[in-house]
């Protein structure tokens, strides 16, 4: 079993629409976590960043984490068809030394016009 | 802030020559680099950890000699894919942390075709 489970998708919505992605995992030693959005033949930009449970919100975009479920969230709102991109969560052990992340699969988002 | 760039952004060789892939932090220090590999519609795998003036740590199953990693100063750190071959072909890009956080910023990416 993976550390980091993200369903690849693609996940089709339609302008203005909101737009659910979400991540779970097992280790309970992640303390930090990320989203990136990655477009084709593009490095991953970071989109979010928290730090343990709660919420987070930047313009469009609001990052959920529930430690207690494991389970991390990215909601963007009115979608537009650039938000069409691969959304990578990710995750860091707070005892890992050397800061490594573990990445979830990316889900592909298609926003149509 | 946070801006990271990778040299060449795309690169085509001869199978048995060796490309050196470079990455730079452009406006902050890098204690610790990383470099991945992309292989088409997967996620990133780690290749290794760079920190400056130390050894890099390879993840299992990469081959050191093969893949060479040196990271002469806090803000450059390079990657050289030896005797290439075209299983080698991929996207590779490399990541730096920032320094006070736990995120990394990332490079735009090198794509090699080895023919």
């Amino acid at each position: 079993q993976k550390e980091v489970e993200q369903d690849p998708g693609p996940l089709s919505v339609p302008e203005g629409a909101i737009v659910s992605l979400n991540c779970t995992y097992s280790n309970s030693a992640f303390q930090y976590f990320m989203w990136y959005r990655q477009y084709s033949r593009k490095g991953p930009e970071l989109l979010m960043y928290t730090y343990s449970s709660g919420n987070k919100e930047d313009g469009r975009f609001t990052a959920q984490v529930d430690k207690s479920s494991k389970y991390i969230s990215l909601f963007i709102r009115d979608s537009q068809p650039s938000d069409s991109a691969t959304y990578l969560c990710a995750m860091r052990d707070s005892t890992d030394s050397w800061g490594k992340l573990q990445f979830g699969a990316g889900t592909q988002v298609v926003v149509t016009p | 802030g946070a801006v990271v760039s990778q040299h060449p952004s795309r690169v085509i060789c001869k199978s048995g020559t060796s490309v050196k892939i470079e990455c730079r932090s452009l406006d902050f220090q890098a204690t610790t680099m990383f470099w991945y590999r992309q292989f088409p519609k997967q996620s990133l795998m780690l290749m290794a950890t760079s920190n400056e003036g130390s050894k890099a740590t390879y993840e299992q199953g990469v081959e050191k000699d093969k893949f060479l990693i040196n990271h002469a100063s806090l803000t450059l750190s390079t990657l050289t894919v030896t005797s290439a071959h075209p299983e080698d072909s991929s996207f590779y890009i490399c990541s730096a942390s920032f320094p006070g956080t736990e995120t990394q910023y990332f490079g735009p990416g090198t794509r090699l075709l080895v023919l």
